[in-house]
């Protein structure tokens, strides 16, 4: 059974800063890698998506990588804004209907 | 991408009794599913709802407690019966196409009392 674990749990920061969330899972074979922002009352918003077979993605400020073999993916947010405060959640897609199993999160707070 | 919409957003039911929760996409989609997002905690998936067959559960999770229908390729329910206050969570669908992005909707907040 996949399991993720996300560390921190918990991340406070000043403004301008660059940071580095992490993300972990057991069973290497996982179709892909999304990374989820949450904020407080709200929904899902997709940031990143990265297929089994990507080392990387990019969009904007963020980047995030994946290593398959360690089971290991980092999502690295480059110049830390108040905005950017909110809940990330790395999900690893698996099975024939690639469904997704969710760490538990890291809570990000980016102080002006 | 695809806009989805669930109804109702939040509502506050007795225990006992049941609700239905429903997710409409704009858009024909291959998988949909529906996860659970208990208070403070990260989102589990209850089951993936499959087009003109019964949903597939995970582990923890009944079909007596959760049904689940899928009568198009656009349209879906989950039920939660017999509740109690420990169902009080969110519950979101999602859908995807294969190994591209699953989009969630907004989420239905439920309380039970």
């Amino acid at each position: 059974k996949q399991e993720v674990t996300q560390i921190p749990a918990a991340l406070s920061v000043p403004e301008g800063e660059n940071l580095v969330l992490n993300c972990s899972f057991t069973d290497s074979a996982i179709y892909n890698l999304q990374w989820f922002r949450q904020d407080p009352g709200k929904g899902l918003t997709s940031l990143l998506l990265i297929q089994s077979s990507q080392r990387e993605q990019t969009s904007g400020r963020l980047n995030a990588s994946l290593d398959k073999s360690s089971g290991r993916s980092t999502l690295y947010i480059a110049a830390s804004q108040p905005g950017d405060s909110a809940t990330y959640l790395c999900a690893a897609g698996s099975g024939s209907a690639r469904q997704l199993t969710f760490g538990s999160g890291t809570q990000l707070t980016v102080l002006p | 991408s695809a806009v989805i919409s669930q109804k109702p957003s939040r509502d506050i039911c007795q225990r006992g009794t049941s609700l239905t929760i429903q997710c409409q996409v704009d858009s024909q989609v291959t998988m949909m599913f529906w996860y659970r997002q208990q208070p403070g905690q990260s989102l589990t998936l209850i089951a993936t709802a499959n087009q003109g067959s019964e949903a597939t559960y995970e582990s923890g999770f009944v079909i007596d407690k959760f049904p689940i229908s899928r009568p198009n390729l656009t349209f879906s329910t989950l039920t939660v019966s017999n509740m109690s206050p420990e169902d009080s969570s969110i519950y979101l669908c999602s859908v995807g196409w294969g190994e591209e992005t699953q989009y969630f909707g907004p989420g239905t907040r439920l309380l039970v009392l």
